[in-house]
């Protein structure tokens, strides 16, 4: 089973720019997340997809992120302007379900600096 | 609103010796409880997870953990360090909905 695929793997971009992130999830799974892991410390949530709807994004930064995942399958993330402090991994995963339970499968992030 | 704490940010451990990282959470009905293991530049890979049935958890790379609701606590121990074991674990809660609360992550450093 190929795994969660994402790109670019390395991003450096000058602050005020903008960078987008594109994630393909494993076949068949219903449900993506984008996570945001900061240096030091542990991945917090950005968004969750249920299929093509959006079910939690209470901690994406609306004035700046933006994702989408559109037919229900691949999905982007995009940040514009991007500041010092969005430099993080931004990891993909996806699950078979929406129910607790299910663990994920995580993409290898993409790395972004910015500067 | 679920938390997780991990005690230790750096654990050193020399080969052979036993792996023990702590992990305690906070939630008002019990969770599922997951340990996800990172290596460089990689993704965040599942050693286990606990949802029902038996506390005590067995899962990859000779890793178990033993939920012990009434210390709301989620220890992952492995009885003989390898140098392979090197990575950062992350403890981690999902209450429905399966949206993942992460702690801050432990580093594990195993020395020959």
């Amino acid at each position: 089973e190929a795994g969660v695929a994402q790109s670019p793997r390395y991003k450096i971009i000058e602050k005020r720019q903008s960078v987008a992130f594109w994630c393909n999830p494993i076949s068949g799974h219903a449900t993506l997340y984008w996570y945001q892991q900061i240096l030091g410390q542990g991945p917090k949530l950005l968004i969750q997809f249920q299929n093509n709807g959006v079910v939690d994004d209470s901690q994406l930064p609306k004035d700046r992120f933006s994702a989408e995942r559109l037919k229900g399958v691949d999905s982007t993330l995009k940040i514009q302007p991007a500041k010092l402090e969005d430099s993080a991994v931004y990891l993909c995963a996806s699950s078979l379900d929406s129910v607790g339970g299910h663990g994920y499968t995580f993409g290898s992030g993409t790395r972004l600096t910015v500067v | 609103a679920q938390s997780v704490t991990q005690l230790g940010s750096h654990v050193s451990v020399s080969e052979g010796a036993l792996v023990l990282l702590r992990c305690n959470y906070s939630s008002s009905v019990p969770p599922y409880l997951f340990w996800y293991v990172q290596y460089p530049n990689q993704g965040l890979q599942l050693l286990l997870k606990y949802t029902t049935g038996a506390t005590l958890v067995k899962g990859i790379n000779g890793f178990e953990a033993e939920f012990k609701k009434s210390e709301t606590s989620f220890h992952l121990t492995k009885p003989s360090a390898h140098m392979s074991d090197a990575a950062e674990y992350f403890c981690a809660v999902s209450k429905g909905g399966n949206k993942l609360t992460f702690g801050g992550g432990t580093r594990v450093l195993v020395k020959p």
